[in-house]
């Protein structure tokens, strides 16, 4: 199974950029990466997901890095809403995550 | 709200009772999965089902757990003679199963077993 490293924690001043850095670097070469996050005591929200390109929405944009071994969420303009457990995980097997213990963002006013 | 819906939202239960929870996932959806997350730890996988055939189960379902997905749509997860270890989140995922395979999570039952 592929797994994840992420930053336990991460602060994020209103209105700032939040980046989220995940590293994955035992992801095979067909495993997209997904990210989603929860919001407390609700279940996991989709954010987005890629391969090996750069992707964008009206969420957020994930850019991977090139050997596909790490990538980064970017919230561009973060609100209070957005404080919650950010997760990146690899499908595996085309099938199951694995969630792995998130990033806490925690946005500041 | 993503369209799944779980029930109970809360279950509170004594050692040694069985539960049973319910997931109706999103209509059209052909796969669907549970996931079991403990306080400060993401979803565990514990099974999925390709409309009514349950397809893969994780070493973490023991004997004590089923699930059953009948004719494809909802699905229920049994506990039996529940432990406190059982205290979790029950999560509910379903998605059309197609490539990108987004997976649209329900809110959860939050089991206390006391």
């Amino acid at each position: 199974d592929a797994k994840t490293t992420q930053p336990p924690s991460m602060d994020c001043a209103e209105g700032r950029a939040a980046n989220l850095p995940c590293n994955h670097s035992t992801i095979s070469g067909n495993e997209y990466v997904y990210w989603y996050r929860q919001i407390h005591s609700q279940g996991p929200q989709y954010i987005i997901h890629g391969l090996k390109n750069n992707e964008t929405n009206e969420m957020a944009s994930l850019i991977i890095t090139e050997d596909r071994k790490s990538s980064t969420l970017i919230l561009p303009h973060a609100t209070l809403r957005d404080t919650a457990v950010y997760y990146c995980t690899p499908i595996y097997n085309f099938n199951k995550f694995y969630f792995g213990s998130g990033t806490k963002l925690n946005v500041k006013p | 709200d993503t369209g799944v819906s779980q029930d109970p939202r809360h279950k509170i239960t004594k050692r040694g009772q069985n539960v049973t929870f319910r997931c109706d996932p999103i209509s059209e959806h052909n796969r669907l999965y549970w996931y079991r997350q403990t306080l400060g730890q993401g979803p565990e996988f514990l099974t999925y089902f390709q409309n009514e055939a349950q397809l893969e189960k994780s070493r973490l379902l023991s004997d004590r757990f089923s699930a059953e997905r009948p004719k494809g749509s909802f699905s229920t997860l049994e506990i039996q003679r529940t432990e406190q270890g059982d205290s979790a989140m029950y999560l509910c995922a379903s998605t059309l199963g197609f490539a990108k395979n987004i997976q649209y999570f329900g809110a959860g039952t939050r089991l206390s077993v006391l």
